[in-house]
């Protein structure tokens, strides 16, 4: 599937604690992409990634950094979870044209 | 920036009918037009794209027409089978952007 991974595919943390999910792809794609997906919203894109240490935000960032000190590795921090940030992320990378996504992270905030 | 509108929000088709799917986007300079099928629990999976340099694609039971003049793009699933259920988004892009901009996803069913 594209060589692109995340970790942890689920998590529960509670709310007001910060969370870091990582995004890994093994096919040096210069753009990598955070989206969440909840119902009635489809993909919403977060922060994205146009190369190492080059980022910008997308159309709900907030409330959500991102870093990129590697070309392999694209890192989504919640710096204090809230209950509204619970849904599904995924990561994407992008060639030349097409754009793949990894498997997904379920967050949930209690 | 780009706006892309889809059309219908559900789709129930029988088992063996064809399926159709429309897509329509605002920015005249988009060129890249990429359809997503996501099944329950999954990630969007890429299932067939467009460039604006020709009308239509197709791959097997599945095709995307563009039409450039109207700024709409559809995606066509024949002879629809059991494993056709799922969520199709269609998404949008100019090579001068880095993001996609999707469209809000058909959930499609088919009735055996």
């Amino acid at each position: 599937d594209a060589g692109i991974t995340q970790s942890p595919r689920h998590k529960v943390t509670e709310t007001g604690t910060p969370v870091t999910l990582r995004c890994h792809q093994t096919e040096n794609h210069r753009y990598m992409y955070w989206y969440r997906q909840d119902p009635g919203h489809g993909l919403r894109l977060i922060h994205y990634s146009y190369g190492v240490k080059d980022t910008d935000k997308g159309e709900v960032s907030d409330g959500y950094s991102v870093s990129r000190s590697k070309t392999e590795d694209f890192l989504l921090t919640l710096e204090s979870a809230t209950s509204s940030q619970t849904s599904v992320y995924f990561c994407a990378i992008r060639g030349t044209y097409e754009q793949y996504f990894g498997p997904g992270t379920r967050l949930t905030v209690t | 920036g780009e706006n892309v509108e889809q059309h219908p929000s559900t789709l129930s088709v029988q088992e063996g009918d064809s399926a159709v799917i429309k897509c329509t986007y605002s920015d005249s300079a988009s060129n890249y037009f990429p359809w997503y099928k996501q099944e329950l629990g999954k990630r969007p999976q890429l299932i067939i794209d467009i460039r604006s340099n020709v009308g239509e694609k197709k791959d097997q039971r599945i095709a995307v027409t563009l039409n450039k003049t109207a700024k709409h793009f559809s995606l066509h699933i024949t002879e629809t089978q059991p494993e056709d259920s799922a969520v199709y988004f269609c998404a949008a892009r100019h090579f001068g952007n880095e993001k996609l901009t999707f469209g809000t996803g058909t959930r499609l069913t088919i009735i055996p």
